[in-house]
Formats: structure tokens, C-alpha cells, sequence
């Protein structure tokens, strides 16, 4: 148990669905950040939030849109998705504030885009 | 431009026998690097960072990296394998300041009895 929870862990939608993807952490961090992971690819930063304020979008789709209410949740709100999205989607927290610390991971999402 | 390489994509040690993991990066000024290790199903869990200091770095489970600025490489090596071990493992390297994190691709380690 990492102290952070992601929900579903398993999601399938069609091209024209709508869904989102739900991140949760109890470590009283500031930094949330979502991440790509691909077979044999690198993982890929998507989005970073510090103290609720975006500070990264490395140029993803807009087909990706990431929310996030407060510094303990975080949401990737998902539309008309391509089967080239079908991924494991990571979500990760740390202290934040512009210091470097450790991430701390979710299990992940593992999305399949039909 | 920042990177991190790990070239052996899929490693098969023996129970009991030693481990090396190869990293090398790419990085534009000093270095953060860290090791992080993914079991099936499941997120990554840090392993072991360096930021300063001494080049060898002891983690959690057993492992320990060393820092060579000389090769841009950072290893994970293990004396004695265990069967729980069998993971997959990545590499990253983070600037000193804000949250831009770079993985390498990752090793899988398969540890046969």
C-alpha cells in the first residue's frame, strides 16, 4: 500500500465513450502527476499538478483531460479515445513544491480503447 | 536533450546469483537518479535514489547503485538474487528542481530456481 489509490483498475470503452480515471492520495502531498505506461516504451509524463495548479502538459491530446479539485484527487476525464490510448495509466504523488523527492505510484488503470 | 537508456530489455539469473542492472542518462546538468521496481499489477516503488554524496547508494530489499559521472551511468546491483525479485525495474532521472522525471524503458528480470 502505497498511499495512493486508483480507481478502476481495469477499464474498457469504445472510441466514442466517456470516462474518467480517478486518483487518490492520503500522504498529504502537493504534487500529483499522471504518467503513459506503454509496452517497451519509456514512461511518459502527461500531466503534473503542484498545489492544484497545472505545471506540466507535455503536449498530449486533448482527447486527455486532467482535473484536479484538490491537492488529494486527481481525474483524467476521457473522450473519443484511439485504440493507440490503450495503455496503463499511472498516477503518482509527491511532497511537491519544486524540490525533488521520490514519487510514490498507484497501482494504475489498465485501459483497453476497442 | 534528458534521457535515460537501459539496454538489456529482459535479464534470467539463477536464485542465489548476483545482478547487475545497466543505466546510463543523458542529463544537461547534476543529476537526481533513482531506481524504481514494478511487480505485476502493480505501480513502482522506489528502490533507492542518489542525489549527492557518496556514489553508492544502498535501498531497500537488498540493493545497492553506484554513480559514475565519468560513464553517465548509474547500476543496480544486488549480491543474491532472491525469486521475489523477479520484476520489472526502471531507471530515472529527475532535475534538482521541479517534477519533470525521465524512465528509461525498464529491465525485466526473470529469476529461474
Amino acid at each position: 500500500e502505497t498511499g495512493v489509490t486508483q480507481t478502476p483498475r481495469h477499464l474498457v470503452m469504445g472510441m466514442t465513450n466517456k470516462k474518467s480515471l480517478k486518483c487518490e492520495q492520503h500522504l498529504g502531498h502537493n504534487a500529483m502527476y499522471w504518467y503513459k505506461q506503454s509496452a517497451k516504451k519509456p514512461l511518459e509524463l502527461m500531466f503534473v499538478y503542484n498545489f492544484k495548479e497545472q505545471t506540466e502538459n507535455n503536449s498530449v491530446p486533448s482527447r486527455f483531460s486532467p482535473e484536479c479539485p484538490n491537492s488529494s484527487h486527481l481525474f483524467l476525464h476521457l473522450h473519443t479515445l484511439q485504440p493507440e490510448d490503450s495503455a496503463l495509466y499511472l498516477c503518482a504523488s509527491s511532497r511537491g513544491g519544486g524540490t525533488n523527492e521520490k514519487l510514490f505510484f498507484g497501482s494504475g488503470t489498465q485501459l483497453s480503447v476497442l | 536533450a534528458q534521457s535515460v537508456t537501459q539496454p538489456d530489455i529482459h535479464i534470467t539469473v539463477s536464485e542465489g546469483a548476483s545482478l547487475e542492472l545497466r543505466c546510463n542518462y543523458s542529463y544537461g546538468a547534476t543529476p537526481y537518479l533513482f531506481w524504481y521496481v514494478q511487480s505485476p499489477g502493480q505501480g513502482l516503488q522506489l528502490l533507492l535514489k542518489y542525489f549527492s554524496g557518496d556514489t553508492l547508494v544502498q535501498g531497500i530489499k537488498g540493493f545497492e547503485a553506484e554513480f559514475k559521472r565519468s560513464q553517465s551511468s548509474f547500476n543496480l546491483r544486488k549480491p543474491s538474487v532472491h525469486w521475489s525479485d523477479a520484476a520489472e525495474y526502471f531507471c530515472a532521472v529527475g532535475p534538482n528542481t521541479g517534477n519533470q522525471f525521465y524512465f528509461g524503458t525498464g529491465t525485466s528480470l526473470t529469476v529461474i530456481p
